[in-house]
């Protein structure tokens, strides 16, 4: 079946800090792809997705393009601030199972 | 602004409680799921449903039933709670069509004493 598999947390930069999030997934056909982020006592909300193989998904700052050649949606981002300290999924949807598949989440902190 | 809303913020019941888990979509979507989110496991789907009275099984269905009686409201029962149930409950909805957005509420921290 579909899997996620997402860089262990918890994660802490200085702020301006670049930051990767490792993330791959093994899935049947060709899915979409997508990063979720949660602020704390929050619901998730869409950070950003891409839907086909090379497209780059961006919003925020963040980044993340598919790769289907290592099966990879890396997140990064060049600078990062306090407001970016948050739990980051990592998510796929594919036709055949017909559900969102989730990571276990990284936990970034951000210092100033 | 669209919204998802979940009837609690937090609930402490004890085991062999009835417990619903309520959740309310302004966005008319036709999808909605109920997810538990514990820590180190991400998120694990409950339930979801595809329309009114329909319900399909998620990956981790047992122990809980759902009920869709009306397009915007999609509950979470827990028959009988037990303390192995005591976790995060979130609720998202999205509309139909493969790989859409799907829109979270603000979740329900369930503790089963």
């Amino acid at each position: 079946g579909d899997s996620v598999t997402q860089m262990e947390g918890p994660v802490t930069l200085s702020e301006e800090a670049f930051l990767t999030i490792n993330c791959t997934y093994t899935a049947t056909g060709y899915p979409s792809l997508f990063w979720y982020v949660q602020y704390p006592g929050e619901g998730l909300q869409l950070l950003l997705k891409a839907t086909k193989a090379d497209d780059k998904g961006s919003n925020k700052g963040f980044e993340a393009t598919y790769r289907k050649e290592t099966t990879s949606f890396h997140l990064e981002k060049g600078s990062v601030q306090v407001s970016d300290s948050a739990v980051y999924f990592c998510a796929l949807y594919s036709g055949s199972a017909r559900q969102l598949t989730f990571g276990s989440g990284t936990q970034l902190t951000v210092l100033p | 602004d669209v919204k998802v809303t979940q009837s609690s913020r937090y609930l402490v019941k004890r085991t062999g409680e009835k417990v619903f888990l309520e959740c309310v979509q302004d966005m008319d979507h036709e999808n909605m799921f109920w997810y538990r989110q514990d820590p180190g496991l991400g998120l694990r789907l409950i339930y979801f449903s595809y329309d009114v009275k329909m319900k399909e099984k998620g990956d981790i269905p047992e122990g809980y039933s759902v009920s869709r009686e009306k397009k915007e409201r999609f509950s979470l029962i827990l028959e009988s709670a037990s303390t192995n149930q005591t976790s995060m409950y979130l609720c998202a909805s999205t509309r139909s069509g493969g790989g859409n957005e799907q829109f979270f509420g603000p979740g329900t921290r369930l503790t089963v004493l």
